[in-house]
């Protein structure tokens, strides 16, 4: 099973900074990779897949980068519902693993 | 416009069973796989398993292989999760989540609002 590590834990930034968010397999997964923004109490949202692709509907403040072990999604100027914790997750090999996730709280 | 409806809240007691649901509506259902994620509380994000309604087609993740079961009845559009036997440690919230494109390996990209699922005697 690949292992998705997610660095950092926690960021702590203030709105209209720029964010930087780590996601690196335990192999290589090509661009088999998607993130996700979790606000609380709500249900997961695909922000990023195969790795640099925006979903529909997500503002371009959001970009994906990176292939192979290492990913990194990048935020250009925080909005306040940027606020939330990030999941990385590959589809490179069965099953779709998620990393553990980086809370992004306000500084 | 693509919406997964689940189930409600449900209180179980340890060893009781329990099947939730899912129910998909606005697009193509017998088209795109369907996946579970389980979210333990204060915790990340699990891969379960998926279905591929159109012909039952279930594949599981190595850890609840066994553990639960993914079915559907694609005539009323809906996916279930079942359990024989709960335990304390099936506390948590589980997702269902469909598929960006008609693909088993695929991203998700719309997902239910959760079920909380609370094992307690």
């Amino acid at each position: 099973e690949i292992v998705l590590t997610q660095s950092p834990a926690t960021l702590s930034l203030s709105p209209g900074e720029r964010a930087t968010l780590s996601c690196r397999a335990s192999q290589s997964i090509s661009s088999n990779l998607a993130w996700y923004r979790q606000k609380p109490g709500q249900a997961p949202r695909l922000l990023i897949y195969d790795a640099s692709n925006r979903a529909t509907g997500i503002p371009a403040r959001f970009s994906g980068s990176g292939s192979g072990t290492d990913f990194t999604l990048t935020i250009s100027s925080l909005e306040p519902e940027d606020f939330a914790v990030y999941y990385c997750q590959q589809r490179s090999n069965w099953p779709g693993t998620f990393g553990q996730g980086t809370r992004l709280e306000i500084k | 416009e693509v919406q997964l409806v689940q189930s409600g809240a449900e209180v179980i007691k340890p060893g009781e069973s329990l099947k939730i649901s899912c129910k998909g509506s606005g697009y193509s259902f017998t088209t795109y796989w369907i996946g579970w994620v389980r979210q333990m509380p204060g915790k990340g994000l699990e891969w379960m398993g998926i279905i591929y309604p159109g012909d039952s087609d279930t594949r599981y993740s190595p850890s609840f292989q066994g553990q639960v079961t993914i079915s559907a009845d694609k005539s009323i559009s809906t996916v279930y999760l079942q359990w024989s036997s709960l335990k304390a440690s099936d506390t948590a919230m589980y997702y269902c989540a469909r598929a960006r494109v008609p693909a088993a390996g695929s991203f998700f990209n719309y997902w239910g609002q959760g079920t909380l699922v609370t094992v307690s005697s």
